[in-house]
């Protein structure tokens, strides 16, 4: 069975840029979840959709990011435009109702 | 607000030595406890977990107690390997409620030397 899958791996954008992250969690998992470690620091929540549905949005830093989860399949997040303390990593993690998370690799972004 | 807090590290060892990472949290309820491990390059593996107290998550050879008394859910192994380098992170989630997510610590960074 494939695990939770995160694209790109890795992205290096300017201030100002647009940047999307994509994550497909394994399927059959209605909860998506997306975290964020910056700098070294603890990992974050984000947000939380079940199926196609917002759940959990407070952890989102503010209107710069948007997520989607069209289908309640795969979701993305967008960052626009970017700024320099948006570098970080980016962390996705999928679950069954009320189940261990399983989290994908990640994708390390970074703004100049 | 929920919160954990972890030995800061970096961590570094020789093979075979006993290792102990710190781990306590705060919390209005009763939350499942977790460990969760990051090898080079892969994403954060769940480790082990405790979901009341005084259980005792176990795997690899790692072990931890959820001790509510101490709000503390320390990490141990007695002997490490040079392939448990890695990052490990401590978190929680409450066990009911709307709040699904994980609230982690800051994470420990462990190299172990051959």
């Amino acid at each position: 069975e494939a695990g939770v899958t995160q694209f790109p791996s890795h992205s290096v954008i300017e201030k100002g840029q647009t940047v999307t992250l994509r994550c497909d969690p394994i399927s059959g998992h209605d909860n998506l979840y997306w975290y964020r470690r910056v700098m070294g620091k603890e990992i974050k929540f984000l947000l939380h959709f079940v199926k196609e549905s917002k759940q959990d949005e407070s952890g989102m830093p503010n209107n710069r990011f948007l997520a989607e989860r069209t289908g309640g399949t795969y979701s993305t997040l967008k960052v626009q435009p970017a700024e320099l303390e948006d570098s970080g990593v980016y962390f996705c993690a999928s679950s069954p109702l009320g189940n261990t998370q399983y989290f994908g690799p990640g994708t390390r972004l970074t703004v100049l | 607000g929920d919160s954990v807090t972890q030995m800061e590290g970096p961590v570094t060892l020789s093979e075979e030595a006993f290792l102990t990472i710190n781990c306590t949290y705060t919390a209005t309820g009763y939350p499942s406890l977790f460990w969760y491990v990051q090898y080079p390059g892969e994403g954060l593996q769940l480790l082990l977990k405790a979901t009341k107290a005084d259980d005792k998550g176990s795997n690899k050879g790692f072990e931890a107690t959820y001790r509510k008394e101490t709000t503390s859910f320390h990490l141990e192994k007695g002997s490490v390997q040079v392939s448990d380098s890695a990052v490990y992170f401590c978190a929680l989630r409450m066990a009911s409620g709307s709040a699904r997510q994980l609230t982690f610590g800051s994470g420990t960074q462990l190299t172990v030397l051959p």
